[in-house]
């Protein structure tokens, strides 16, 4: 089974980039990292993906390394809204979900 | 736009009941799923419909079914409810294409289940 490494939380301070580091050594050749993004128990919601260029969106940046067994997303200029669980997955068909990484961030 | 609602928001039943959880999509998504979150953990996976008509087991099964009645719809049935089994379960869906291709998850707000 395909699985990620996240560490379990982050703190970050307001208006400061948060870097959010994902582990998927197990990724095959033409799988996609995702990543969602959890607040208050609502329903994940989608915010990058990228298969082995870096990525950026109104949202976030992603950054893949060359071997592509890791991923970062990059949050520029955290608030306050940002504060959530952050998951990563490369699973195509089954799309399970670790713990994920818990991110606060601070006034 | 809907996008994947859940219902009931909320529910308590009692140690042996049953109930079904409903899932609706409007996106025209082949694929949907099934999830259930434990507090301070991740989703983990029960069932999964790659398309109409298929299911499939995820992660955590036991103690549920499921039935893909049409593209749109997705219900997940708890046939004599344990209090194992309180939780917030979430339903997605999404379009897998071709595969590698981009294929979001879109989820549900949730149902919130305590079973007494």
């Amino acid at each position: 089974d395909a699985k990620t490494t996240q560490p379990t939380s982050m703190d970050c301070a307001e208006g400061r980039a948060a870097n959010l580091p994902c582990n998927h050594s197990t990724i095959s050749g033409n799988e996609y990292v995702y990543w969602y993004r959890q607040i208050h128990s609502q329903g994940p919601q989608y915010i990058i993906h990228g298969l082995k260029n870096n990525e950026t969106n109104e949202m976030a940046s992603l950054i893949i390394t060359e071997d592509r067994k890791s991923s970062t997303l990059i949050l520029p200029h955290a608030t306050l809204r940002d504060t959530a669980v952050y998951y990563c997955h490369h699973n195509d068909y089954k799309l399970s979900f670790g713990a994920g990484t818990t991110v606060t961030v601070r006034a | 736009n809907a996008g994947v609602t859940q219902t009931p928001k909320f529910q308590v039943l009692k140690t042996g009941q049953s109930m079904t959880l409903q899932c609706a999509q409007d996106m025209n998504h082949n694929s949907m799923y099934w999830y259930r979150q434990d507090p301070g953990m991740g989703l983990r996976l029960i069932y999964y419909s790659a398309s109409e008509g298929t299911t499939d087991k995820g992660e955590v099964p036991n103690g549920y079914n499921v039935s893909r009645l049409n593209k749109r719809e997705f219900s997940l049935r708890l046939e004599s409810a344990a209090p194992s089994q309180t939780s917030v379960y979430f339903c997605a869906s999404r379009d897998p294409g071709q595969l590698g291709a981009k294929n979001i998850q879109y989820f549900g707000a949730g149902t919130r289940l305590s079973v007494l």
